[in-house]
């Protein structure tokens, strides 16, 4: 069971790159969300998606894009990346019923 | 609005002591609540949610409204439950799970 998948586990970007995180899951979950985490602040939820073309902002949207046109997969994206955005990204799902969400491996990201 | 609040950053206890990590929430309804723990290089995972009201690890967390707490508690504690600990909260609508900031758990040998 490979569960939720992060591509890639590590990226250095330079300020002003562009990227694309992709998360993966093979449980059918409607639901799937991106978090980012940083010391002392926990994780905070960037974007999430209730099922697959919708997506809705979280508390940190700002800087970052995402889509959901398959229900498996969904994408986060930097458009300009900037050294505020290094960080330990994760992703998660959940199914429509039942309450526990299962996270990814988490994707390292470092802004130059 | 920080919806979940973990006091402390660090904590460390001797094996076998007791051990206690502290979440408050701030939320009008009726939320879930949930413990998540990260080992070391390791993914997040669901320790217990409070609606199962089980003993997970030797870990449990009873729900206080009055208090708006969820502290999660061990008797004793073991090098093994060295970990970042995360409260989390689903509210209502259960479209988002908000997180605490976390506790780092260290169990001195």
């Amino acid at each position: 069971n490979a569960g939720v998948t992060q591509t890639p586990k590590f990226r250095v970007l330079k300020t002003g790159q562009s990227m694309t995180l992709l998360c993966a899951q093979d449980m059918n979950h409607e639901y799937m969300y991106w978090y980012r985490q940083d010391p002392g602040m926990g994780l905070r939820l960037i974007h999430y998606s209730v099922g697959e073309g919708t997506t809705a902002k979280g508390e940190v949207p700002d800087g970052y894009n995402v889509s959901r046109l398959k229900k498996q997969n969904f994408l986060l994206g930097l458009e300009s990346a900037a050294p505020s955005q290094t960080s330990v990204y994760f992703c998660a799902s959940r199914p429509t019923v039942g309450t526990e969400a299962f996270f990814g491996q988490g994707t390292r990201l470092t802004v130059v | 609005a920080q919806r979940v609040t973990q006091p402390e950053k660090l904590l460390s206890v001797f094996k076998g002591a007791p051990v206690e990590l502290k979440c408050n929430y701030s939320y009008s309804g009726s939320p879930e609540l949930f413990w998540y723990v990260q080992y070391s290089r390791q993914r997040l995972q669901l320790l217990l949610r409070h609606i199962s009201r089980e003993s997970i690890k030797g870990f449990t967390a009873d729900l206080n409204k009055g208090e708006t707490s969820f502290h999660l508690k061990k008797p004793f504690a073991q090098e093994e439950d060295s970990a970042m600990y995360y409260c989390a909260l689903r509210g209502n609508t259960g479209n988002q799970f908000y997180f605490g900031t976390g506790t780092s758990l260290t169990v001195i040998p």
